[in-house]
């Protein structure tokens, strides 16, 4: 089982940002935070990942609550090609099967004109 | 680089028949995963190799599925006979060691059985 909980849908208006919320209260001292993301039709896509510390790359930016038990996506200025469903995922940094990626429902970003 | 090459992209089949399906990892990748996604389930792990090993075929629903990687550069998934059930999209991912972030996936294979 997933052991994140997102909402279900969000909108963004184009040109603004989207924070994307994920709730990981029983996360592990061992376990990142990872986004992927995925467009209508295609393979999923990996955005970021962190541990602690907030994290930023060309894509995105990852903001964990200093409990760790949540953590935010930001995409800083949305376009329609940012609409897709956003899988938040928590995962072990270690050997053997605990570090697959396991997926969850997602939250889908409608990014409107 | 090319990326994860799967195909077919597309494969319609009638129950009972046999269906493969192929992937090309990115080249100097160690891991390979089967992923497949369907509206109930969502997307689901199936298997996946080390260094053309499997690891983990725990998440492969019954026999009727198997997955081979006889080098670097191949691998098959296998489903005979095959089930309007398996209908689905089935995902190829690929990594340079699984824990390092990011797995790269292919564009997927669309698998309808009538």
């Amino acid at each position: 089982d997933a052991k994140t909980t997102q909402p279900t849908s969000m909108d963004c208006a184009e040109g603004r940002a989207a924070n994307l919320p994920c709730n990981h209260s029983t996360i592990s001292g061992n376990e990142y935070v990872y986004w992927y993301r995925q467009i209508h039709s295609q393979g999923p896509q990996y955005i970021i990942h962190g541990l602690k510390n907030n994290e930023t790359n060309e894509m995105a930016s990852l903001i964990i609550t200093e409990d760790r038990k949540s953590s935010t996506l930001i995409l800083p200025h949305a376009t329609l090609r940012d609409t897709a469903v956003y899988y938040c995922i928590v995962r072990v940094a270690g050997g053997g099967s605990q570090g697959n990626l396991i997926f969850g429902k997602g939250t889908k970003l409608s990014v409107k004109p | 680089d090319a990326g994860v090459i799967q195909s077919p992209r597309h494969e319609v089949t009638e129950m009972g028949q046999e269906v493969t399906l192929r992937c090309k990892p990115i080249s100097g990748h160690d891991y390979l995963f089967w992923y497949r996604q369907t509206m109930m389930r969502g997307l689901e792990l199936l298997i996946y190799f080390n260094n053309n090993v499997p690891i983990d075929d725990s998440g492969m629903p019954e026999d009727r599925f198997s997955a081979k990687m006889p080098n670097a550069s191949f691998s098959t998934l296998k489903i005979q006979p095959s089930e309007p059930r398996d209908s689905a999209v089935y995902f190829c991912a690929s990594s340079q060691g699984v824990f390092t972030g990011e797995l790269f996936f292919g564009e997927g294979s669309r698998l309808t059985v009538l």
